[in-house]
């Protein structure tokens, strides 16, 4: 069954400072990748998602996130953290066993920012 | 647009009450989903519906189900609750045709069982 990994549950960045959030999926072919975020008491909103093409993806807010087929990773970054970041991030994968209907999301990451 | 709205937003039920969870959507998607998230298990798909009259099994469905008899209104209910189905749920919906499409979240509800 694909799955997918988000190994750090929290992340602490000093307000400017860069971030990356680290994803890793487990799935055969090539998959369809997201990143969702979720500000306390919110639904998830996506920042961006990937399927073919360039492997670089710009999303909202200033994220980007990079495909590396060959780390099966997908990994979530900004240049300069802002305090309105502080939120917990999900990433995600379409799942192939629904016909692709449906996704799997990983059990997030929440990112602390300090002043 | 509302987008996704979800009824109610707080429930507190007893042990063996049931109840429905009401979702609605205004951006005529084709797809909706129910999920529920815990701590430190993200989130998880109970059942979800490819079209109106439409309904399949997520990967924990135990405990509830579903009907979707118009195209813009999902519901989940839950027949007799227990305690572990304390959560918060969301519904989502999106336009179809596979998942690349962005899912779109509701606010969710938070329902405690005693």
């Amino acid at each position: 069954a694909q799955s997918v990994t988000q190994p750090d549950i929290h992340i602490t960045v000093s307000e400017g400072a860069s971030l990356e959030l680290r994803c890793n999926y487990s799935y055969g072919a090539t998959p369809y990748l997201f990143w969702y975020v979720q500000s306390p008491g919110q639904g998830l909103q996506l920042l961006l998602k990937y399927f073919s093409g360039d492997t670089l993806v710009q999303g909202i807010k200033g994220f980007e996130a990079e495909f590396k087929r060959s780390q099966s990773s997908f990994n979530l970054r900004k240049p300069s953290v802002h305090w309105s970041d502080a939120a917990e991030y999900f990433c995600a994968v379409g799942d192939m066993n629904s016909g692709y209907s449906t996704l799997t999301f990983g059990k997030g990451t929440m990112l602390l920012v300090s002043p | 647009n509302a987008g996704v709205t979800q009824t109610p937003k707080f429930r507190v039920l007893k042990t063996g009450q049931s109840m429905t969870l009401l979702c609605a959507q205004d951006m005529n998607h084709e797809y909706m989903y129910w999920y529920r998230q815990d701590p430190g298990m993200g989130l998880r798909l109970i059942h979800y519906s490819v079209g109106e009259g439409t309904t399949a099994k997520g990967e924990v469905p135990d405990g509830y189900n579903v009907s979707r008899l118009k195209k813009q209104n999902f519901l989940l209910g839950l027949e007799s609750a227990a305690p572990s189905q304390t959560s918060v749920y969301f519904c989502a919906s999106s336009r179809g045709l596979n998942s690349y499409n962005e899912q779109f979240f509701g606010p969710g509800t938070r329902l405690t069982v005693l």
